[in-house]
């Protein structure tokens, strides 16, 4: 059964930084994979989507890479601004027609 | 396109009255996807549509809750005889092909009282 895993749970930067956000997970026989934002009660914003023949993304600030074989990927955001943030969510593909998500990453950009 | 929509957005009901929902996908999507998501916790794959076939359900779905796509338009969510458990966010999303990942919509939030 697939599982993903994002940590940290919550974390808290000064505007201007750059970050990560981590994603894990325990299939590496992937579809694809998923980056997306929520904002407080709020629906899901997807940000980028990685095939599995890919290694990385990219959307304007955010770069997302993927290595599948050791069953990880990466959010980077580049010059974070306060309207950052928000609960950023991985969710998996392994082609069976259902996500896998994670719990997410809360994350605050303080002004 | 406007995308995903779903309505009502916010639905308050006491605990065992029936609550439905809607979903309207982007039009050229055949596929179509509920999902529950609780305080805290990432979206929990309920059912999944292609045109109006109803493929498959998880073990989350329990009798009470059913889901229709007549015509393979839009879909709706039923829950019948609701329970303080079923108050939750609940997700529709939409794929044309799993090549192109998945839209959400902004979610109906149900709370039970």
């Amino acid at each position: 059964k697939q599982e993903v895993t994002q940590i940290p749970a919550a974390l808290s930067v000064p505007e201007g930084e750059n970050l990560v956000l981590n994603c894990s997970f325990t299939d590496s026989a992937i579809y694809n994979l998923q980056w997306f934002r929520q904002d407080p009660g709020k629906g899901l914003t997807s940000l980028l989507l990685i095939q599995s023949s890919q290694r990385e993304q990219t959307s304007g600030r955010l770069n997302a890479s993927l290595d599948k074989s050791s069953g990880r990927s990466t959010l980077y955001i580049a010059a974070s601004q306060p309207g950052d943030s928000a609960t950023y969510l991985c969710a998996v593909s392994t082609g069976n027609e259902k996500l896998t998500f994670g719990t997410g990453t809360r994350l605050t950009i303080i002004p | 396109d406007t995308g995903v929509s779903q309505d009502p957005r916010h639905k308050i009901t006491k605990r065992g009255q029936n609550v439905t929902f809607r979903c309207d996908p982007i039009s050229e999507h055949n596929r179509l996807y509920w999902y529950r998501q609780t305080l805290g916790q990432g979206p929990e794959f309920l059912t999944y549509f292609q045109n109006e076939a109803q493929l498959e359900k998880s073990r989350l779905l329990s009798d009470r809750f059913s889901a229709e796509r007549p015509k393979g338009s839009f879909s709706t969510l039923e829950i019948q005889r609701t329970e303080q458990g079923d108050s939750a966010m609940y997700l529709c999303a939409s794929s044309g092909s799993l090549n192109y990942g998945y839209t959400f919509g902004s979610g109906t939030r149900l709370t039970v009282v």
